[in-house]
């Protein structure tokens, strides 16, 4: 029963350039969760998504940054004109229900570097 | 002078000993609290979770003591071995918070556990 899939494990872009972090939740989930940590800090959240929906994206930069989960195919997070400030850990989390107490089960991130 | 930028906490255990790891959490209407383990270029890993119904939940090796009037959260690790090491996290929740509050979980800062055999 494989985990959460996050790929790639490292990411280097340019400035200016796009970068896309894809996320396969565990099997069975539906709810995907983005989060971003930066060196040396607990990780903040960032979206929220169900299947072709955007839940709550309250944690999301209002600019160049977007998410989806589309019916067939991993949660992708996309980065626009990626910036130096954006270099950091995006890891993805899922869970099988959304409810209080639902466990969280995290991938192993995407290292992005902007160079 | 001062040294700008943010410097984990950290905790040095001899094999064997117990372990205490402290948090404070921020927010007093958060009724759920969770701690994660990350190793280096892991995610965070579930250890044990409690509700803010309760002050103290075990687990295998590990228990959680919540004490809500001060706002504060410990995860003790008994016989503390080498696999331990690791970055250590509290999270909260505050589920009562309505629409979708679920999942959206606060993260402290992260205290660095390095055990010595």
């Amino acid at each position: 029963n494989a985990g959460v899939m996050q790929n790639p494990r490292h990411l280097v872009r340019r400035r200016g350039q796009e970068a896309r972090l894809r996320c396969s939740p565990m099997k069975g989930h539906s709810h995907v969760y983005w989060y971003r940590q930066l060196p040396e800090e607990g990780l903040k959240f960032m979206v929220y998504l169900q299947k072709e929906n955007i839940i709550d994206e309250s944690g999301m930069p209002k600019e160049r940054f977007s998410a989806e989960f589309p019916k067939e195919g991993p949660s992708i997070l996309r980065i626009q004109q990626v910036v130096r400030g954006d270099s950091a850990a995006y890891f993805c989390a899922s869970s099988l229900q959304y409810g209080p107490n639902e466990k969280l089960f995290f991938g192993s991130g995407t290292q992005l570097s902007v160079l | 002078g001062e040294s700008v930028g943010l410097h984990l906490p950290t905790l040095s255990v001899q094999e064997g000993d117990n372990s205490i790891i402290n948090c404070a959490y921020s927010n007093s209407a958060s009724d759920y609290f969770i701690w994660y383990k990350q190793e280096s270029g892991k995610g965070p890993q579930f250890i044990i979770d409690i509700r803010s119904n309760m002050d103290k939940r075990q687990g295998q090796r590990v228990t959680v003591l919540l004490n809500k009037t001060v706002k504060h959260l410990s995860l003790q690790i008994a016989a503390t071995q080498p696999g331990d090491s690791a970055v250590y996290f509290c999270a909260e929740n505050n589920s009562n918070a309505g629409g979708t509050s679920y999942g959206k979980l606060t993260f402290g800062q992260g205290t660095i556990l390095t055990v010595h055999p």
